[in-house]
């Protein structure tokens, strides 16, 4: 039992440049959210899914894209790096809304 | 606004003395309060979930508090361990009225370096 992986766990892009993170969960949990920390700031959530197929937009959900096409996978996806994307991301995974079990994180880096 | 505010930032404290962590918050409606431990390099992990009606909970040297009235929260671990050298984080869950679910207000943690 894995819980909660993300992969790639670093990442350096160029502005401009765009990449996909993928975060599988193998609890059967319905709901997955992506969430960015950024120093001095508590965690935001950008986009989460309540089911296989459905995705709605968080607090900060611009310049990100989601999908939900297998219930235990969530993918990120950056369309067109900026500088202000450069964050540590974080998946978590619930049963329904109650204790949330978060991955490792994925450490980007947009120059 | 529903806001989640942590004291102190940050905090130093001896092997083997306790401490205390505060949370204030704002949110609205109230469903529940979390306290997250956060190592460095790596994603929280929960200590301890509070609804409206519970003021305490413990998760071993780990008791948190809960004043609903004053909306304030507590987190005080018991003897410390350089292990418990971590960020902690106070996250509040609110009822989304239009549409039902919850959403989490983070705060922006209190980092604890325990040392020997």
């Amino acid at each position: 039992n894995a819980g909660v992986t993300q992969t790639p766990k670093f990442r350096v892009l160029k502005t401009g440049q765009s990449m996909t993170l993928l975060c599988a969960q193998d609890m059967n949990h319905e709901y997955m959210y992506w969430y960015r920390q950024d120093p001095g700031m508590g965690l935001r959530l950008i986009h989460y899914s309540v089911g296989e197929g459905t995705t709605a937009k968080g607090e900060v959900p611009d310049g990100y894209n989601v999908s939900r096409l297998k219930k235990q996978n969530f993918l990120l996806g950056l369309e067109s790096a900026a500088p202000s994307q450069t964050s540590v991301y974080f998946c978590a995974s619930s049963y329904l809304g109650h204790e949330q079990y978060f991955g490792p994180g994925t450490r980007l880096t947009v120059t | 606004k529903n806001q989640v505010e942590q004291s102190p930032q940050s905090l130093i404290i001896l092997e083997g003395k306790n401490c205390t962590l505060q949370c204030n918050y704002t949110v609205s409606p109230f469903s529940n309060l979390r306290w997250y431990k956060q190592d460095t390099g790596r994603g929280p992990v929960s200590l301890t979930i509070m609804t409206f009606s519970e003021n305490t909970k413990s998760n071993g040297r780990y008791t948190a508090t809960l004043d609903a009235d004053t909306k304030q929260s507590s987190l005080h671990i018991t003897a410390s361990q350089l292990s418990d050298s971590a960020s902690y984080i106070c996250v509040v869950s609110r009822y989304i009225l239009t549409g039902g679910g919850n959403k989490l207000t983070f705060g922006t943690g209190t980092q604890l370096k325990v040392e020997l």
